[in-house]
């Protein structure tokens, strides 16, 4: 892996069911890797930001857990709700080596 | 509240003119970024500053210029704007550069060069 991917795309929910997702990024030289959620015509929220192998984070119904052997991180959200709608972009490196995703587009169906 | 302010929010440039994107922070970080963002492209960098007084290219910097004269203003120039400089313009902030706390990103300016 040379850029930081992530999949799905895209993807539809309904309401209550659970979802998880992926990034994957380069495993050499790991710095950090960042979550966020970035709600249209909004500026990207910052939800985790995970450094260690083995990290798992949790936000509310939201949690992540990053592997920097293998090189992926998954997202996780128990019982989507409505709200949940929006990308979720996913940052690997540090210093001058920030590289984005192109991020999970999230849509959550009443 | 504390953040990134950057202004305009919008605007219709004609091809050939300049403008500068403003971008201001309150929160005194030492490193400040502007990103662009394309559809299916994700955001990418076009110029950094680790801290006042240097600056440096990121992945995508011609056309575009930049100064770092104080520790919170990092305004984006585009001297002779094109076509291909339509896109939403982010600019973000951190403590130190590549902070693993993260980074606080602005609210956007969309740029329409015609």
């Amino acid at each position: 892996i040379l850029n930081v991917e992530q999949s799905p795309q895209s993807l539809h929910v309904q309401e209550g069911d659970s979802t998880n997702f992926t990034c994957s990024f380069p495993s050499s030289n790991f710095y950090a890797l960042h979550w966020y959620r970035w709600e249209t015509a909004k500026s990207p929220e910052a939800l985790f930001v995970m450094t260690l192998n083995g990290d798992e984070k949790k936000k509310g119904r939201i949690s992540a857990t990053l592997n920097t052997k293998e090189g992926y991180s998954y997202l996780y959200i128990k019982g989507s709700q409505p709200e949940d709608s929006a990308t979720y972009l996913c940052v690997s490196g540090g210093y001058q080596k920030v590289t984005f995703g192109t991020g999970t587009k999230l849509q959550v169906i009443p | 509240t504390a953040g990134i302010t950057q202004a305009p929010t919008s605007q219709i440039l004609a091809a050939g003119r300049s403008m500068t994107l403003r971008c201001t922070q309150d929160m005194r970080h030492n490193a400040m970024y502007w990103y662009r963002q394309d559809l299916g492209l994700g955001l990418r960098l076009i110029h950094y500053s680790n801290t006042a007084g240097t600056t440096g290219k990121g992945e995508v910097p011609d056309g575009y210029s930049v100064s770092r004269a104080n520790t919170d203003d990092f305004p984006l120039t585009l001297a002779s704007a094109v076509p291909s400089q339509t896109s939403v313009y982010f600019c973000a902030s951190s403590d130190t550069p590549g902070t693993p706390r993260g980074y606080t990103f602005g609210s956007g300016t969309r740029l329409t060069v015609v």
